[in-house]
């Protein structure tokens, strides 16, 4: 099973600051089969990126995705309000499907 | 529109059983490979099951292999999960997600359904 770390666990910011999120996998993620999801209270996660990098229908440019192999990170370019949630590493490589421990991003 | 609604949770107690659907609806629901995905309260996302999407394959997490129970109605577009045998440690959100069917990502979650086990 492939475990994912993400970090840091909480990161506190404030709107219009930049955030960048770190998940690391335990062994290599072939083909860049990796996604980010952010979930808000209450509700489903929703896609942001897949294929490690590619942006999902509908996500603003101010979120990116980079990296390959064990590295991976997620970087919000400047907050917005809605953006205070917590984000999810995925790897769907492997089966398991296995997820981080998510990053809480919250209001400084 | 396209979406997965999840019904069927509730408070059951230890030992008890409980079966989960998702709906789906506004897509090709036999194309997918469909996930159930579980959050405890407070906690992360685990995956739990899986099955094809003609149904003839199915896999499990260890933690519910031989309890729960993954099967799909293609002409109902509608998913299940069947769950026996139920502990504590089962209460959680429990999620439908959709495979994307070229890039295989979980592009389509439903809204949740809480199972509570308790006595």
């Amino acid at each position: 099973e492939i475990v994912l770390t993400q970090s840091p666990g909480t990161l506190s910011l404030s709107a219009g600051e930049r955030a960048t999120l770190s998940c690391r996998t335990s062994q290599s993620v072939r083909d860049n089969h990796f996604a980010w999801y952010q979930q808000h209270p209450g509700q489903a996660p929703r896609v942001l990126i897949y294929g490690a990098t590619t942006r999902a229908a509908g996500i603003p440019d101010r979120f990116s995705g980079s990296g390959s192999g064990t590295d991976f990170t997620l970087t919000i370019s400047r907050l917005e309000p809605e953006d205070f949630a917590v984000y999810y590493c995925l790897q769907y490589a492997d089966s398991p499907r296995t997820f981080g421990q998510g990053t809480k991003v919250e209001i400084k | 529109e396209v979406q997965l609604v999840e019904s069927g949770g509730g408070l059951v107690q230890p030992g008890g059983s409980l079966r989960l659907s998702c709906a789906a609806s506004g897509f090709t629901f036999s194309s997918h490979w469909m996930y159930w995905v579980r959050q405890p309260p407070g906690k992360g996302l685990m995956w739990i099951s899986r099955i094809s999407s003609d149904g003839s394959s199915t896999t499990y997490a260890d933690s519910v292999e031989g309890r729960f129970t993954i099967s799909r109605d293609n002409a109902k577009s509608t998913l299940y999960l069947q769950m026996n045998s139920l502990e504590v440690e089962d209460t959680a959100v429990f999620f439908c997600a959709r495979a994307h069917p070229i890039s295989w990502h979980f592009d389509l979650w439903g809204r949740g359904t809480l199972v509570t086990v308790s006595s």
